[in-house]
C-alpha cells in the first residue's frame, strides 16, 4: 500500500527565501504524485502533479517539484516566496487504481 | 453545478446522535472520495467510491461509519452514535477515472459533536 512522508510539520521562512517543503512516498508500483495547497478558510486545489514524463513538474504560482525515484522523493520548491504563499500544503500519492494517499501536511509560514 | 457541494457546511450535534452527510460531486466524475482533517492529522483517509467496482472501505476507523453512493451520483457518509473525537471536517473529492487524473475537493462539512 502506498503511503506518504512529509518532513515538517510547520516551516517557516522569510518573504523573498526559498521554500522548500519535503516529501517522501512509498508505493508498490510506479507513484503518481501530487502537491495540493489549502489556503487559509479555502479548500484544497491541486498545485501540482507528476505521472509519467519529465521529472521535474513545473505548476501554479511558481512551485515546482522534482521527481527523485532513487531517493522516493517528490520535493516541492519555490526559488522567492512571497506572503501570499502561506498555507498548508499536501503531498499525495496513488497508484494505478486512483486510490489518493495524503501526508500529514505542512504549514508554511512567510515572514516580512 | 461546477464544483463539488457538500452539506451541510456546518453541523453541531450531541454525542451519541446519528449524523448523515451529502456529497454531489462534479457531473460525469465516477471517482469519489471522503477524508477527514482533524487539526495536526492532515487528511485521513476514510473510503473510496469507483464506478462500479465495491468501494475500498479501508480507512473507516470504526463501524458507526458507513459511506453509499447511490446511482454512481451524490454520496454520503453516516456517522452513527457520534463521539466527540468525531468532531472534524470532512472532506469529499471527486475526479475522473484516469490515470492521475485531479481529485477536485469541495469545501467541507465542519462538524462538532457536544
Amino acid at each position: 500500500a502506498q503511503s506518504v512522508t512529509q518532513l515538517g510539520s510547520h516551516v517557516s521562512v522569510s518573504e523573498g527565501a526559498l521554500v522548500l517543503l519535503r516529501c517522501n512516498y512509498s508505493s508498490s508500483v510506479p507513484p503518481y504524485l501530487f502537491w495540493y495547497v489549502q489556503y487559509p478558510n479555502q479548500g484544497l486545489q491541486l498545485l501540482l502533479k507528476y505521472t509519467t514524463g519529465a521529472t521535474l513538474v513545473k505548476g501554479i504560482n511558481g512551485f515546482e517539484a522534482e521527481f527523485k525515484k532513487s531517493e522516493t522523493s517528490f520535493h516541492l520548491t519555490k526559488p522567492s516566496a512571497h506572503m501570499s504563499d502561506a498555507a498548508e500544503y499536501f503531498c499525495a500519492v496513488s497508484d494505478n487504481t486512483d486510490k489518493l494517499i495524503f501526508g500529514t501536511g505542512t504549514r508554511l509560514q512567510v515572514f516580512p | 453545478g461546477a464544483g463539488v457541494s457538500q452539506s451541510p457546511s456546518n453541523k453541531v450535534t450531541e454525542k451519541g446522535k446519528d449524523v448523515e452527510l451529502r456529497c454531489d460531486p462534479i457531473s460525469g466524475h465516477t471517482a469519489l472520495y471522503w477524508y477527514r482533517q482533524s487539526l495536526g492529522q492532515g487528511l485521513e483517509f476514510l473510503i473510496y467510491f469507483q464506478g462500479n467496482s465495491a468501494p475500498d472501505k479501508s480507512g473507516l476507523p470504526s463501524d458507526r461509519f458507513s459511506a453509499e453512493r447511490t446511482g454512481g451520483s451524490v454520496s454520503t457518509l453516516t456517522i452513527q452514535r457520534t463521539q466527540q473525537e468525531d468532531s472534524a471536517v470532512y472532506l469529499c473529492a471527486s475526479s475522473l477515472h484516469k490515470t492521475g487524473g485531479e481529485a477536485f475537493f469541495g469545501q467541507g462539512t465542519r462538524l462538532t459533536v457536544v
